[in-house]
């Protein structure tokens, strides 16, 4: 098992530039979801699914959006990148929702925004 | 709202000495704290609690959960340079997980 896969690991992107991080998991879960980790702050959850087709918004949404068109896959997508969007980004996956079940991180994209 | 605060923010140590992380908690609905440790790259699990007063062992690593008074330890006992690293407290409150900022632990040789 690949566990969760994140691509790609550094992104510089221009103020206005749009992108969209990969992620995918190879573990069936149904869970998934983003986080982003700025320096002295905890995780803050940008979007969750608990499952193909179901998506929904966490702490920090705005200027994010998400799609989960099968189980294993679960896209982030920037509309148009600011500077406060430069941050370490992670996506994780469990069986279920909430904190019963270990969360899998995948390895994490760092972007920069200029 | 709910919040999660963890103590110290950073701390440093010398090799073979006892260290205690702290996570304190006020939250909607608690249903479970978790510990995740963070190298370089992502976190990975340590220990899940749902009930007060059970110890839960992982080597040198223990963790203890407080439900009366709304904090958790984890204590890690003759610490290695392997230790270093971003230790993360998180709170399930209604299935959504409640992270704390990270205790930034350095083992010094």
């Amino acid at each position: 098992n690949a566990g969760v896969t994140q691509t790609p690991k550094f992104q510089v992107l221009k103020t206005g530039q749009s992108m969209t991080l990969q992620c995918a998991q190879d573990m069936n879960h149904e869970y998934m979801s983003w986080y982003r980790q700025d320096p002295g702050m905890g995780l803050r959850l940008i979007h969750y699914s608990v499952g193909a087709g179901i998506t929904d918004q966490g702490e920090v949404p705005n200027g994010y959006n998400v799609s989960r068109s099968t189980t294993e896959d679960f896209p982030l997508r920037l509309l148009s990148a600011a500077p406060s969007q430069t941050s370490v980004y992670f996506c994780a996956s469990s069986y279920r929702r909430g904190g019963t079940d270990t969360q899998y991180f995948g390895p994490g994209t760092r972007l920069t925004v200029l | 709202e709910d919040k999660v605060v963890q103590s110290p923010l950073s701390l440093v140590v010398h090799e073979g000495d006892t260290v205690t992380l702290n996570c304190s908690y006020e939250v909607t609905n608690f249903r479970s704290l978790l510990w995740y440790k963070q190298e370089k790259k992502a976190p990975t699990f340590l220990f899940m609690l749902t009930s007060s007063g059970i110890e839960k062992k992982s080597g040198r690593l223990s963790s203890i959960l407080d439900k009366k008074e709304l904090f958790s330890i984890l204590n890690i006992t003759a610490t290695q340079t392997g230790d270093s690293a971003v230790y993360l407290c998180a709170v399930d409150s209604n299935y959504q997980l409640i992270w704390g900022a990270g205790t930034k632990l350095i083992i010094k040789p």
